[in-house]
């Protein structure tokens, strides 16, 4: 496989808190882009989607924003509860087909 | 709706073996992905199908190889096991396969021993 061996990046935020989670995708051709959240033992979850013809998008306590001249994600979560803790993942679609390609995730510890 | 489904939960093979793991897609889904987690990494992609025929794969060997059935739901073959090729499974459905977003079921465990 392509896997490098990376120390996945934490974050750990306050419950209560914001919390902001970014991700720096690799193809300025991609178009589409999902933000999921793993739990431990389970697949991942969709949390929010955008396309590259927004720069946000809002969800129930979640924000997605989309810089493509920089090509940065991020996400936002707003006033952060424990049941948040979790890894998250930004995926990128290229064009090319549904085809998705996953970041190294970021792990959420959120502090009661 | 039953979301999509995959066996076994958990596989425990030795080197050089042979591991065959299945999915079932969401129904009304058609196309199913394969995903490669290693502990603590990110999803690397392993093999999309579609329609019953293979539509792309990721960077891995010949020995990973798949199948899609008439009802839409796939097998992952690897072959002449190896220790690095322990790690989490997962399988994914949409229900086109432009633009739409991935459903995931829990994955398969597999361990090389």
């Amino acid at each position: 496989g392509e896997s490098v061996g990376l120390h996945l990046p934490t974050l750990s935020v306050q419950e209560g808190d914001n919390s902001i989670i970014n991700c720096a995708y690799s193809n300025s051709a991609s178009d589409y882009f999902i933000w999921y959240k793993q739990e431990s033992g389970k697949g991942p979850q969709f949390i929010i989607d955008i396309r590259s013809n927004m720069d946000k998008r809002q969800g129930q306590r979640v924000t997605v924003l989309l810089n493509k001249t920089v090509k940065h994600l991020s996400l936002q979560i707003a006033a952060t509860q424990p049941g948040d803790s979790a890894v998250y993942f930004c995926a990128e679609n290229w064009s090319t087909g549904n085809q998705f390609y996953f970041g190294t995730g970021t792990s959420l510890t959120v502090i009661p | 709706e039953a979301g999509v489904t995959q066996s076994p939960t958990h596989l425990i093979k030795t080197r050089g073996q042979q591991a065959t793991l299945r999915c079932s897609p969401i129904s009304g889904h058609t196309s199913v992905y394969w995903y490669q987690q290693a502990l603590g990494l990110g999803l690397q992609f392993l093999l999309w199908y579609d329609e019953g025929e293979e539509r792309n794969r990721g960077n891995f060997p010949p020995r990973f190889s798949g199948r899609q059935f008439p009802n839409y739901s796939s097998e992952l073959n690897v072959n002449a096991l190896e220790l690095e090729d322990s790690a989490l499974y997962l399988c994914a459905s949409t229900a086109g396969w432009r633009d739409e977003k991935l459903f995931f079921g829990s994955g398969t465990q597999l361990s090389v021993l």
